[in-house]
């Protein structure tokens, strides 16, 4: 299985700055995923992070909110735009091999977000 | 529109046996996942079924019926350890994950 590191584990921020989460893989993995948790809920797919071209986003995210980079097969960058409170949430990278099996997704150990 | 319907919340006693069940209405079906998640910590990954049946991993099990719709997750010789959020998770026609709210199980001594 794939060990995932993300960075930073949690950080507060001002109204009004962006941050930048980074996820890095141990191994070179085809899909990578960023997905938001708000507190006691469910997993929000963000998009999906494409090595060599721009990420796909799901309806309600938008690149200009939440520009994604993936310069490799092991690393990619969410950045948190112009945050406001509702941003506050956890943020999650995961990955999935598709290289046989049940094709599972990993996910890094998440990166707490609280926006003052 | 995609759904996946779990129970928000289950009790079970230690050493005792609890279903968690899914149904799920999805463009189509490529697989149903079910995923761990302790309180502030990532999801990991439990057990997977493609196909209708019983799907045993130790303690754990899971239950698959395509033309219900339906599946559950097993949990035999509940532990304390075991008291965590269980998310059920499909894979549509597109190979996309669509996540269920999640069931999160109190264990009591």
């Amino acid at each position: 299985s794939a060990v995932i590191s993300q960075k930073p584990s949690r950080d507060i921020c001002q109204r009004g700055t962006s941050l930048t989460i980074q996820c890095q893989v141990d191994s070179q993995v085809t899909m990578m995923f960023w997905y938001r948790q708000q507190p006691g809920q469910s997993l929000t797919l963000i998009a999906t992070a494409n090595q060599g071209s721009e990420a796909t986003y799901e309806s309600g995210f938008v690149i200009d909110k939440f520009p994604i980079s993936r310069p490799n097969l092991t690393f990619s960058t969410l950045t948190v735009s112009n945050m406001s409170p509702e941003d506050s949430s956890i943020y999650l990278c995961s990955v999935e091999d598709r290289a046989g099996g049940p094709d599972e997704q990993f996910f890094g150990p998440g990166t707490r977000l609280t926006v003052l | 529109g995609q759904n996946i319907d779990q129970p928000t919340e289950m009790t079970a006693t230690e050493g005792a046996i609890v279903q968690i069940n899914c149904t799920y209405q999805t463009s189509g079906f490529n697989g149903l996942f079910w995923y761990q998640q302790h309180a502030g910590e990532a999801p990991t990954f439990l057990s997977y079924n493609v196909l209708d049946g019983l799907e045993e991993k130790g303690r754990f099990s899971s239950f698959l019926s395509r033309s219900k719709g339906y599946s559950y997750l097993l949990l035999k010789e509940l532990q304390m350890k075991d008291s965590a959020s269980y998310l059920c998770a499909v894979k549509d026609s597109n190979y996309q994950l669509i996540w269920g709210a999640g069931t999160k199980l109190i264990i009591k001594p």
